[in-house]
């Protein structure tokens, strides 16, 4: 079993939709990490957490400690949102990074 | 722009070749690690430098070293290198090694082995 499970792998939404994707992880963290990476490959942070709630903009991500559950939330999306969010975990020695698979979000006009 | 600086961005080389790739982490960050990134195994953890030292292995290859420069650049060093090693690396720097500081990553360095 995977340390960290995303769903869904696949999401395709239509602009202005509400948009979840939830991560689900098995091990003790430090803090759990959101990214998102573009089709160009490149990636970026969006958020660390390691309780309770961040907000940035249009994008919210949520982390129950207690039930090893992450939550991104994002608000009014737009098709500048397609991109693939990956969760990760900061965990062992040097608190590298386990990723999950990602989750592939397409936004449609 | 996250700061971090990797080069080159696009590498081809031929199987048995020596490649080195570079990594400048943002001003300030201590910590490198660097990261693999193929179709087959999703993004994973080579390696860990904190301030110069190396603290942490992950699934790195025997072919596969690295280093962190007094001056906290790094470089991940692949040899012998094999057709499955055609893959994306990024380095990623933070502040410190406690997991409790934000992740920058560079843009990735895409290595093509032929």
């Amino acid at each position: 079993k995977n340390e960290v499970e995303q769903s869904p792998q696949n999401l395709t939404a239509q602009e202005g939709e509400f948009i979840t994707i939830n991560c689900s992880y098995s091990v003790g963290i430090s803090a759990l990490h959101w990214l998102q990476q573009h089709p160009g490959g490149g990636i970026v942070s969006l958020f660390m957490l390691s309780s309770g709630k961040k907000k940035h903009g249009r994008l919210i991500a949520t982390i129950n400690i207690q039930e090893k559950h992450s939550s991104l939330h994002i608000t009014a999306s737009h098709p500048r949102d397609s991109a693939v969010y990956i969760c990760a975990l900061a965990s062992g020695s040097a608190r590298q990074l386990t990723f999950g698979s990602g989750t592939q979000l397409t936004v449609l006009p | 722009d996250s700061g971090v600086t990797q080069t080159p961005k696009h590498l081809i080389t031929a199987t048995g070749q020596r490649v080195t790739l570079r990594c400048s982490p943002r001003s300030g960050d201590l910590s490198v690690y660097w990261y693999q990134q193929s179709l087959d195994q999703g993004l994973q953890f080579l390696i860990h430098y904190y301030n110069g030292e190396e603290r942490a292995k992950g699934n790195i290859l025997e072919r596969f070293s690295a280093q962190q420069f007094p001056d906290l650049h790094s470089e991940l060093n692949l040899s012998s290198l094999e057709l499955g090693d055609s893959a994306l690396y990024f380095c990623a720097s933070s502040a410190d090694g406690t997991g409790l500081t934000e992740a920058f990553f560079g843009q990735g360095t895409r290595l093509t082995v032929v």
